[in-house]
């Protein structure tokens, strides 16, 4: 159980398109879920929190303009990259904390998805 | 703020060997939570053990347990008999109580035959 999905695993975009990353929780619903950007050999870093029916909170030095997120449903979470540029190019991973059919104080990762702009 | 070190960038293990990575934080909560997450060359991010901060014993999961001293607020991570599909990189985690996660850097762990 608490398994979640992101579509897709890898893409590859011109600079200045916009790419959307679609985060599902498959057998559990998730009030919340979180969005992380990992370079290589290095950690996660938070990027913002998506909760659902309501705006993503955004982490400092991150823009929302540029990174746009939505949470239309318990099970879906999307993030756009638009306008990407290569700086863009990175591993995002997103996560989701269960309501119901898990554990309320853990999150299950999804497999991230490989973005590169060229 | 809250804070997560962990000092070892890489270790080595040999096979059926016993390795303890290293994670200390800093907060000034409560009500905690405190996560190791494996890492392997995948990159999916697998729960290796979960720890409350308020129960006093040590959790454990098969091969893998931790050193839970909350005075000190060490989190150390123990694998026993290692095995080759446990090289990966290690990620030990903060979270108060309904928020995100707080990642270390990582250590990245080889496991030898």
């Amino acid at each position: 159980g608490a398994v979640v999905s992101q579509h897709p695993s890898r893409v590859i975009c011109k600079s200045g398109t916009s790419v959307k990353i679609e985060c599902r929780s498959l057998d559990f619903q998730a009030t919340t879920m979180f969005w992380y950007r990992q370079f290589p050999k290095k950690s996660l870093m938070l990027m913002a929190t998506s909760n659902e029916g309501s705006k993503a909170t955004y982490e400092q030095g991150v823009e929302k303009d540029k990174f746009l997120i939505n949470h239309a449903s318990l099970t879906l979470s999307t993030l756009t990259v638009t306008s990407a540029h290569p700086e863009d190019s990175s591993f995002y991973i997103c996560s989701a904390r269960a309501t119901s059919g898990g554990r309320t104080d853990t999150q299950y990762f999804g497999p991230g998805t490989r973005l590169t702009v060229l | 703020a809250q804070t997560v070190t962990q000092s070892q960038p890489e270790m080595s293990v040999q096979e059926a060997e016993t390795v303890t990575l290293s994670c200390t934080y800093d907060t000034s909560e409560s009500n905690y939570y405190l996560f190791w997450y494996k890492q392997p060359p995948s990159r999916q991010m697998i729960l290796v053990i979960r720890q409350e901060a308020y129960k006093q014993q040590n959790a454990t999961e098969n091969r893998f347990s931790v050193n839970f001293q909350k005075a000190a607020k060490s989190f150390s991570l123990k694998i026993s008999d290692s095995q080759l599909g446990d090289t990966a990189m290690y990620f030990c985690a903060f979270m108060k109580a309904g928020y995100a996660l707080n990642f270390g850097k990582g250590t990245s762990l080889l496991v030898t035959p």
